[in-house]
């Protein structure tokens, strides 16, 4: 067990929708990334918070947005959503960044878009 | 050109034979290299991290040819419990802000 926990853990929303997905992050870790998995690829990286500021941002449309709270939690939330954002949505935690290459995932959020 | 690419998989080997991945990154700023590991519908795991010098973990051996920008895993001896997929690791990004995962190999071990 890593210690970050992500829900839901299953969804299905229709296009054009909205969703927002969270992750609670491992005790004493300040940075979150969170990724983008489709069917038979690697993780896309999506962004990065580190202290509750933007980090460092993939190539994504700005429809996708997140926070990150004062206990280092945090939220992605996609707008406006399309089929192809249907995919595995991993949150990983770490401290002070991602500088040692420890991410510590959760299990993901599987989104459906119909 | 992708910013991490991997072998095409999937590799099916029989247990005890040796199989190595390969790896290419396009970013000569890269900073940091890694192999994570991630099995059938669960979340990556860090495996070993990627060491100019060369490191190796038991039957588990990675390289780094910066001035090719080349990454290898060899994995020895392979036993069912390393079928799975391996997923290169690049950080890049201002500060390393970011890690970049590649698409993954896939690798089938049978008895």
């Amino acid at each position: 067990e890593t210690g970050v926990t992500q829900s839901p853990t299953h969804l299905i929303k229709t296009r054009g929708q909205q969703v927002t997905l969270r992750c609670s992050s491992q005790s004493g870790h300040n940075t979150v990334s969170w990724y983008q998995q489709a069917l038979g690829q690697g993780p896309q990286f999506i962004f990065q918070y580190y202290r509750e500021e933007e980090n460092g941002r993939g190539n994504f449309p700005p429809r996708f947005s997140g926070l990150q709270f004062p206990n280092y939690s945090s939220e992605l939330n996609v707008n406006a959503l399309e089929l192809d954002d249907s995919a595995l949505y991993l949150c990983a935690s770490s401290l002070d960044g991602p500088y040692t290459g420890e991410l510590f995932f959760g299990e993901g959020s599987r989104l459906t878009v119909l | 050109r992708k910013e991490v690419e991997q072998d095409p998989g999937p590799f099916n080997v029989p247990e005890g034979a040796t199989v190595a991945f390969n790896c290419t990154y396009s970013n000569s700023a890269s900073q940091s290299f890694f192999w994570y590991r991630q099995d059938c519908r669960k979340e990556p795991k860090l495996l070993m991290s990627v060491y100019s010098s060369g490191n190796e973990d038991g039957r588990f051996t990675a390289q780094l040819n910066r001035a090719s920008q080349y990454i290898s895993l060899l994995i020895r001896d392979s036993k069912l419990s390393d079928s799975a997929t391996y997923l290169c690791v690049v950080n890049i990004g201002q500060a390393g802000t970011a890690l970049i995962f590649g698409k993954g190999t896939t690798l089938s071990v049978s008895s």
